[in-house]
């Protein structure tokens, strides 16, 4: 099993739908994990943490089930501008900045 | 403004001859890591530091060193650079374990 696996995509969704991410990690003593958005030639910008309880941002939605070893995010009412390739990063051992990146799921939002 | 930068932002070079990708935050960060990405296996961390002559090896450091002599700074080395090394480059930093990364502008390096 790969460290940190993704949904390969692409994601081709319709403005104004909701999508979910999925992401697997193998390690169970990871601790922190993140979802990044990286658009098209730039660099990663953090988009949330994701916590025990799990969070929310706006119409962002982020889980975390540490029994099943699984991150989940879920946008809701898609824009054109969340078109964006999303990666699900994991912390292999707390305070280690030892960062472990998916390789992303691209998503496109269509008007 | 608060950011992280890196020179050159663009390189082409050939085998073998040595170069050195700065990176440099104003923001008094004491993490700062390496990361190179390359098309269907994403990013991976090359080396990061968790403060200043503290350095590690990431997944990826074969063929490359760096050095934290002072905090605002974490260079990247390519002694002998070879074609396996061309890629994109991002330099990050952040302050805490806990906070947000910052990522610089990223490095296009080719190598011939």
């Amino acid at each position: 099993r790969k460290e940190v696996e993704q949904d390969p995509g692409p994601f081709n969704v319709p403005e104004g739908a909701t999508v979910a991410f999925n992401c697997t990690y193998s390690n169970s003593a990871s601790q922190s994990f993140f979802w990044y958005r990286q658009d098209c030639r730039k660099e990663p910008k953090l988009l949330m943490s994701v916590y025990s309880s799990g969070n929310e941002d706006g119409r962002f939605t982020a889980q975390l089930n540490r029994a099943s070893q699984y991150i989940s995010l879920l946008i809701r009412d898609s824009k054109l501008s969340d078109s964006a390739t999303y990666l699900c990063v994991v912390e292999r051992r707390a305070g280690s900045y030892q960062l472990t990146f998916g390789k992303g799921t691209k998503l496109s939002v269509i008007p | 403004e608060a950011q992280v930068t890196q020179n050159p932002r663009y390189l082409i070079t050939v085998t073998g001859k040595k170069l050195t990708v700065t990176c440099s935050q104003n923001m008094n960060h004491e993490y700062m890591s390496w990361y190179r990405q390359d098309p269907g296996l994403g990013l991976r961390q090359i080396y990061y530091s968790m403060n200043v002559e503290v350095t590690d090896k990431g997944d990826v450091p074969e063929g490359y060193k760096v050095s934290r002599k002072e905090k605002r700074n974490f260079p990247l080395i390519l002694e002998s650079p070879s074609p396996n090394q061309t890629s994109l480059y991002f330099c990050a930093s952040k302050r805490t374990v806990q906070e947000t990364q910052y990522f610089g502008p990223g490095t296009r390096l080719l190598v011939l």
